[in-house]
């Protein structure tokens, strides 16, 4: 059973809108999430991520959005930008006792923005 | 900036021979994972370790071992390679000091195994 899914396989937005990328999980222990930002033919980049005390995390044209009570987490990239166009993976994990767990991964959205 | 390196970026091999995937992270990291990455399935976890000489099964072990004898290095082996081995595979360090630290990826190997 999928503890991280991202429901939509592929995005298609306009340069210079916002692109709004989507995540949701069901482990409720889940307490710290990322994004990660993947090119063909290289590794997953780290971009952002948020704490479950956090409501809220924003750098630059990235902001991650975290919504507890419905198990959701969203990207935000404003303004959208050509080289965004990428494939990106959300991740959760759980810290246990101090000691934190391994990420989780959900299967991926690929995002394109178009010029 | 956190360096980490997968020996080879290509990889073709034959179907039943042994296949050693090398990963070597730069920046004094306990945790090591490796991953494979399919069309539609994302990252999936094959193997970690949180300290030299000691390795845990991810959720798709099968066909797979691992070894970390040093701290920096961390090999991926297949011990008798088939087709369905064919794949992305991800290598990923981490800091375990502090709460909340990523993990940081390799560029990959992509392997086909014929």
């Amino acid at each position: 059973d999928q503890q991280v899914k991202q429901n939509s396989p592929s995005l298609s937005v306009q340069e210079g809108r916002i692109s709004i990328l989507n995540c949701d999980y069901t482990n409720s222990m889940f307490d710290y999430f990322l994004w990660y930002k993947k090119y063909p033919a290289e590794g997953p980049t780290f971009l952002i991520s948020i704490s479950s005390i956090k409501d809220k995390n924003e750098d630059g044209r990235f902001t991650v959005f975290l919504n507890k009570s419905a198990k959701h987490l969203s990207l935000h990239i404003v303004p959208s930008q050509p080289g965004d166009s990428a494939v990106y993976f959300c991740a959760a994990s759980a810290n246990y006792g101090g000691s934190q767990g391994n990420l989780i991964f959900g299967k991926g959205t690929k995002l394109s923005v178009k010029p | 900036d956190v360096k980490v390196t997968q020996s080879s970026r290509y990889l073709v091999k034959r179907t039943g021979e042994k296949v050693f995937l090398e990963c070597v992270q730069d920046m004094d990291h306990e945790n090591m994972f490796w991953y494979r990455q399919d069309p539609g399935l994302g990252l999936r976890l094959i193997y970690f370790s949180y300290d030299v000489k000691m390795k845990e099964k991810g959720d798709i072990p099968e066909g797979y071992s691992v070894s970390r004898e040093k701290k920096e290095r961390f090999s991926l082996i297949l011990e008798s390679a088939s087709t369905n081995q064919t794949s992305m595979y991800l290598c990923a360090s981490s800091f375990t000091g502090l709460p909340n630290q990523p993990q940081h990826f390799g560029d990959g190997t992509r392997l086909s195994i014929l």
